[in-house]
């Protein structure tokens, strides 16, 4: 079974400026792959990044960034230059492959932008 | 295609009814996820189909509970007898085999059951 956990239930940060939301996962598999999804107020999750776990080189899409620490079972999202429409829920997945039991997601970031 | 679509987008009902929700995945996606996300929380993977076959249940898919995907396109998912403990949002997902990490979502459908 997999397990990821948000030790963040809420984060702050002014416009502009860059943020680290933390992310830790537990599996016994060996080819898994990582994700964040945003969730805007009433709108429907969108992939921000996803990691491949045979991958060594972090992912990065736009001001989106990831800190992939395989040993430490550690996936952070840093977002750079934030802006006031990257304020939404924050979820961390994990997924294995075959594709049994679909996303395993952590419980959520709450990121707020002040301006 | 403009991506996932969930029918309806909100559902209210009494305790003791059966209600059922609609999803129509992207249309070259071969795979098909359910989840239900209850307030605070992240989303829970409830079952999966690939093509018409589903092949993975959890164990919070009680018997209460039928998915469906007749014809490998779109899918059902059925409660019957709702309870008060059913109000959530019941999101769909959907894949490529090929890419079947990259899951698109829909926009759910909100349950209240009173």
């Amino acid at each position: 079974a997999q397990t990821v956990t948000q030790s963040q239930p809420e984060m702050s940060v002014q416009e502009a400026e860059t943020v680290t939301l933390s992310c830790t996962y537990d599996t016994s598999e060996s080819d898994y792959y990582l994700f964040w999804y945003k969730q805007p107020p009433s709108r429907q999750m969108i992939l921000v990044i996803r990691q491949e776990a045979y991958k060594q080189q972090n992912a990065t899409e736009n001001r989106f960034s990831v800190n992939f620490q395989k040993a430490a079972k550690s996936f952070s999202l840093k977002i750079s230059d934030s802006q006031l429409g990257d304020a939404a829920m924050y979820f961390c997945a994990s997924y294995s492959g075959g594709g049994a039991d679909g996303l395993t997601f952590g419980k959520g970031t709450h990121l707020i932008i002040q301006p | 295609d403009t991506g996932v679509s969930q029918d309806p987008r909100h559902k209210i009902t009494k305790r003791g009814q059966n209600v059922t929700f609609r999803c129509d995945p992207i249309s070259e996606h071969n795979r098909l996820y359910w989840y239900r996300q209850t307030l605070g929380q992240g989303p829970e993977f409830l079952t999966y189909f690939q093509n018409e076959a589903q092949l993975e249940k959890s164990r919070l898919l009680s018997d209460r509970f039928s998915a469906e995907r007749p014809k490998g396109s779109f899918s059902t998912l059925e409660i019957q007898r709702t309870e008060q403990g059913d109000s959530a949002m019941y999101l769909c997902a959907s894949s490529l085999v090929r890419h079947y990490n990259e899951q698109f979502f829909g926009p759910g459908t909100r349950l209240t059951v009173l």
